[in-house]
């Protein structure tokens, strides 16, 4: 157990629709990143926030959003959704937002959209 | 989406035979670390590298920062059945890119034979 937690588990919707997954980072931890996994892209960053505000960017499109609140829990938001957009959905933390690079990753919210 | 080469793709093996599969880049990274995820599951970090010629070892699991920074090396001595899963390898700290990003490799994925 990674001590990161992640919401839902399972997710499935349809195309148009808007979801939001929650992430939870371990105690302590004040980045959170996001990233999508699917068969053909492989894992890619999507965004990292630092204790609130957004740190770096990755292949993160316009219909997608993130932010991380006070408590450092973060919520990536998927709207207009279409059918490339199922994938796996992961969250991973680490300690600082300078030169530490140990992530560690939640559980994963695989995303399905018919 | 930018992921890093690695190699073997897929390794099928006898449980005690020693594994080594390796992940290059075109870019200089200055951390390396590898995971490994097992289906449902999110990635676990198993090593992590911080130096050019660094060897450190995590158990049965080795693992190398090339000389040349564009390259790492993962060896599992003794392969057990529980070693089966898809090991990453991951890139920080690329020149030019942002802060704490990490770029996956293509992953390898091993399967132990009892």
């Amino acid at each position: 157990d990674s001590g990161v937690t992640q919401t839902p588990k399972h997710l499935i919707t349809a195309t148009g629709q808007r979801v939001t997954l929650r992430c939870s980072p371990r105690s302590g931890d004040l980045s959170v990143y996001w990233y999508q996994q699917s068969l053909d892209q492989g894992l890619q960053f999507l965004i990292q926030y630092y204790n609130g505000e957004e740190r770096a960017k990755g292949n993160i499109l316009e219909r997608f959003s993130a932010q991380q609140f006070p408590d450092l829990h973060s919520e990536l938001n998927l709207s207009s959704l279409e059918l490339g957009d199922s994938a796996l959905y992961f969250c991973a933390s680490s300690a600082g937002g300078g030169l530490n690079y140990e992530q560690y990753f939640g559980p994963g919210t695989r995303l399905t959209v018919t | 989406g930018q992921q890093l080469n690695q190699s073997p793709q897929s390794m099928f093996i006898q449980e005690g035979e020693d594994v080594s599969m390796n992940c290059t880049s075109s870019s200089i990274f200055n951390t390396w670390l590898w995971y490994k995820q097992e289906p449902g599951e999110g990635p676990v970090l198993l090593i992590a590298l911080y130096k050019a010629g660094e060897l450190t070892s995590n158990g049965r699991l080795t693992a190398q920062f090339g000389i040349t920074r564009k390259d790492s090396f993962l060896n599992i001595s003794a392969s057990i059945p529980s070693d089966v899963g898809i090991y990453f390898c991951a890139g920080g700290g690329y020149y030019g890119g942002a802060t704490n990003k990490l770029i996956f490799g293509t992953g390898t994925l091993l399967a132990v034979q009892p």
